[in-house]
């Protein structure tokens, strides 16, 4: 069982450069969220989506943006990467929220900004 | 705001010995904890849950315990195996809406052989 899928695990960007943090789950679940992960911090909550259609923003959601393609699918996106911005990305699934079911993380993307 | 937090940023126990790593939430509307463990290059992975109206809940060689007058939460794993060296995060749902979860810092535990 696959689980939930984040591509790439690496990336390597320059300030000011866009990109796409990929995230799937096989799991049927409804709600799917992504997080970020610094030393020294707990994981912090960037979006989530509740349901298909949905999106929602968490505790630090400035400067990224997701999109929920589809029931599987919840992308992230750094319109304009910053060095504050890396960081280790993990998404994580849940069958719904509210909800006092276990979130499913993926391995994570370790994403630098030069 | 509210937070999760540990006692204990470090743990070190001998391979065979019983762990125990605490937990302490200040929000006492939370209604279901997690404990994870993650491995160095892993995302976190799922150990055991519990909900609030429970005290204890058991699991294959853990056991969480939950205090609701103190606001306490502790994983116990019995006869600690090199392999459960890694780090633990415990995390709360605050409930409602949002239904998200809110999560410590982590605590490394370290098992030697």
């Amino acid at each position: 069982n696959a689980g939930v899928t984040q591509t790439p695990k690496f990336q390597v960007l320059k300030t000011g450069q866009s990109m796409t943090l990929q995230c799937a789950q096989d799991m049927n679940h409804n709600s799917m969220y992504w997080y970020r992960q610094d030393p020294g911090m707990g994981l912090r909550l960037i979006y989530y989506s509740a349901s298909e259609g949905t999106t929602d923003k968490g505790e630090v959601p400035n400067g990224y943006n997701v999109s929920r393609l589809n029931k599987r699918e919840f992308s992230l996106r750094l319109e304009s990467a910053a060095p504050s911005q890396t960081s280790v990305y993990f998404c994580a699934s849940s069958l719904r929220v509210p909800s006092n079911q276990p979130q499913h993380f993926g391995d994570g993307t370790r994403l630098s900004i030069l | 705001g509210e937070s999760v937090g540990l006692h204990l940023p470090t743990l070190s126990v001998q391979e065979g010995d019983n762990s125990i790593i605490n937990c302490a939430y200040s929000n006492s509307a939370s209604d279901y904890f997690i404990w994870y463990k993650q491995e160095s290059g892993k995302g976190p992975q799922f150990i055991i849950d519990i909900r609030s109206n429970m005290d204890k809940r058991q699991g294959q060689r853990v056991t969480v315990l939950l205090n609701k007058t103190v606001k306490h939460l502790s994983l116990q794993i019995a006869a600690t195996q090199p392999g459960d060296s890694a780090v633990y995060f415990c995390a709360e749902n605050l409930g409602g809406s949002q239904g998200n979860l809110i999560f410590g810092k982590g605590t490394k535990l370290s098992v030697k052989p």
